[in-house]
């Protein structure tokens, strides 16, 4: 599967978007992008996955550039509680399904 | 979304004593599930896929007679910490795929303290 690159931190002001990039240059044509996050203490939650087109559903946004080497989650209006380290994972279709995390950012939201 | 439930949320052992960790998916069947570990300040790390009935695949590096996994049902996956000590004190984290495939749900986390 191809590797993923995140910036390690990143702060928001609550009530504005939060925009966090994700890197995956070698990305092939079967590989779809996943963005999930934990919380502190608690299991990754999923948020969001696409392969090529934009994707939206009721916690965030999915942007992926054309070309398929980048993308970018967002979330419309960061609240407090989106505080977490968000994951950007690139999954082949054709594989057991497992995930491979990398380091991800940590999203602080700031009053 | 479905529910990944994983129990105990937190186990504090003695040493050279073994700990089992249930994982159930509660509202779908899941053929294949996945055992994480977490260590402070770091990433999950991908223990092993568990498939129903049959044997575990291990990641490099994880030894398969110290954490032994059973996956005896489609709902249910364990996994047994053998002999703990203090250096497999982690956050043990259980996942499972959806019936599509598409996505992986995730427990709420083992917190394990070896003394």
């Amino acid at each position: 599967d191809a590797k993923t690159t995140q910036p390690t931190s990143m702060d928001c002001a609550e009530g504005r978007a939060a925009n966090l990039p994700c890197n995956h240059s070698t990305i092939s044509g079967n590989e779809y992008v996943y963005w999930y996050r934990q919380i502190h203490s608690q299991g990754p939650q999923y948020i969001i996955h696409g392969l090529k087109n934009n994707e939206t559903n009721e916690m965030a946004s999915l942007i992926i550039t054309e070309d398929r080497k980048s993308s970018t989650l967002i979330l419309p209006h960061a609240t407090l509680r989106d505080t977490a380290v968000y994951y950007c994972i690139v999954r082949g279709s054709g594989n057991t399904g497992k995930l491979i995390f990398g380091q991800g950012t940590t999203l602080q939201v700031k009053p | 979304g479905a529910v990944v439930s994983q129990h105990p949320s937190r186990v504090i052992c003695k040493s050279g004593t073994s700990v089992k960790i249930e994982c159930r998916s509660l509202d779908f069947q899941a053929t294949t599930m996945f055992w994480y570990r977490q260590f402070p300040k770091q990433s999950l790390m991908l223990m092993a896929t568990s498939n129903e009935g049959s044997k575990a695949t291990y990641e490099q590096g994880v030894e398969k007679d110290k954490f032994l996994i059973n996956h005896a049902s489609l709902t249910l996956s364990t996994l047994t910490v053998t002999s703990a000590h203090p250096e497999d004190s982690s956050f043990y984290i259980c996942s499972a795929r959806d019936v599509l495939g598409e996505k992986l749900f995730f427990g709420s986390g083992t917190q394990l303290s070896v003394l």
